[in-house]
């Protein structure tokens, strides 16, 4: 398996446009995470899906952002619009299962710049 | 509530251990996580504690003390490699089984 697969790797974009991240899990896991990661907060999990269902999008900012998984496969997270202070470095990640010592894996990230 | 406190930065030589430290305080722990992360990367797993004691894997080690919400990560024979971030992740069963990470630890490595 490649492992888990983000576009773009890297993301320009004015305030007050729209951004499309993406992402494609590990076939066969059941859960997906979205994380955003900034020297202020570390890593923070935004929203989680199991099964494509989102489980608990808490840590979702505010209503500029929204995340859908249409199927398993495939999960996109849009900020719209886009604010510099959402500047920071996107993961994606999946697991296999939610408890004992299973493990997220990674996506390589979409550092994401708004300017 | 919810805290991970871990050191934000640390340096060590090539060659030697240095034990990285990380404290938590959760109400349904369900097992910690440390986690590898170079500059620009993405984190990768290394290790995962639930009962107490010491888990060994080659130069790696993780302790767990759950009586004292305590951890460490042990990395002996420094190499330059080693230079990254360390993420201290806890696992909260009451927190939809969640992980909380920490803010991490910067290890410096140097010759």
């Amino acid at each position: 398996d490649a492992g888990v697969i983000q576009s773009p790797r890297h993301e320009v974009t004015e305030m007050g446009q729209e951004v499309t991240l993406r992402c494609k899990p590990i076939s066969g896991h059941d859960y997906l995470f979205w994380y955003r990661q900034t020297m202020m907060r570390g890593l923070e999990l935004l929203i989680y899906f199991n099964n494509n269902v989102p489980i608990d999008d808490s840590g979702m900012p505010e209503d500029r952002f929204s995340a859908k998984m249409p199927n398993a496969s495939f999960s996109t997270l849009k900020i719209q619009p886009s604010e510099p202070r959402d500047s920071a470095v996107y993961f994606c990640a999946s697991s296999s299962g939610a408890g004992g010592n299973t493990e997220a894996f990674f996506g390589q990230g979409t550092r994401l710049t708004v300017v | 509530g919810q805290n991970i406190d871990q050191p934000t930065e640390m340096t060590a030589t090539e060659g030697a251990i240095v034990q990285i430290n990380c404290t938590y305080q959760t109400s349904g722990f369900n097992g910690l996580f440390w986690y590898q992360q170079h500059a620009g990367e993405a984190p990768t797993f290394l290790s995962y504690n639930v009962l107490d004691g010491l888990e060994e894997k080659g130069r790696f080690s993780s302790f767990l003390s759950r009586s004292k919400g305590y951890s460490y990560l042990l990395l002996k024979e420094l190499q330059m490699k080693d230079s990254a971030s360390y993420l201290c992740a806890v696992r909260d069963r009451y927190g939809n089984y969640q992980l909380i990470w920490g803010a991490g630890t910067k290890l410096i490595i140097k010759p």
